[in-house]
């Protein structure tokens, strides 16, 4: 049974370009959610997709968006990057929890983004 | 005040000893507590999830929380040096958020 995954492990970007994060659930797992880890700090929420639609976000601006595919997994864009958004990106995923009370959230391996 | 605060330490504890870490929280809404250990360089691994009052074992692991007190923790007995990472705790808020501290790093000392 296939853990959560991330793609690509690491990225090197430069200020002004745009970058895409790709995450698969867990086997049997519907929603997603990504989180920024600055280096550090605890990671930090950015936003969540279940049935295709963004259902929370964090405070994070619009230059962070999403998507998530009819097969659950998802894809994370970051526009106009900036030097601040060096960090490591989470990808977690779970059962909704607006259905399943008791869920758990397991992390992939995270993709480490470094903007110069 | 921060959401969940956690003491950076780090704390540290020789082999064998039991690791007491502890992690207050804001928000009175929270009903579900987890706790994750994170190695340097790698994502975090679910170690304990807790959602009632009392406490909850799991082999070396217990998880206590008091949400009168808005406040929950992580026993480990039985330290191993393999125990030293940092432990990060988080309750989930609104919706399926989960919020978290800053971390405890442990160090457990042959």
């Amino acid at each position: 049974d296939a853990g959560v995954t991330q793609s690509p492990t690491h990225l090197i970007k430069t200020r002004g370009q745009q970058v895409t994060l790709r995450c698969s659930p867990k086997s049997g797992h519907d929603t997603v959610s990504w989180y920024q880890q600055a280096l550090g700090q605890g990671p930090q929420f950015i936003f969540q997709y279940y049935e295709e639609e963004e259902r929370q976000r964090g405070n994070f601006p619009d230059r962070f968006s999403g998507h998530q595919f009819p097969n659950y997994s998802s894809e994370l864009n970051v526009n106009a990057l900036l030097l601040g958004d060096s960090a490591l990106y989470l990808c977690a995923s779970s059962l909704f929890a607006g259905i399943h009370l008791y869920n758990e959230q397991f992390f992939g391996p995270g993709t480490r983004l470094t903007v110069l | 005040q921060k959401e969940v605060e956690q003491n950076s330490g780090p704390l540290s504890v020789p082999e064998g000893a039991i690791a007491s870490l502890n992690c207050t929280y804001s928000d009175r809404v929270s009903q579900s507590f987890f706790w994750y250990r994170q190695y340097s360089g790698k994502s975090p691994e679910l170690i304990m999830s807790i959602y009632s009052n009392g406490d909850k074992e799991d082999g070396r692991f217990t998880a206590q929380l008091n949400k009168a007190s808005q406040y929950v923790s992580l026993l480990i007995r039985d330290s191993q040096p393999s125990d030293s990472a940092t432990y990060l705790c988080a309750p989930r808020t609104a919706g399926n958020m989960l919020t978290f501290g800053g971390g405890t790093r442990l160090m457990v000392k042959p």
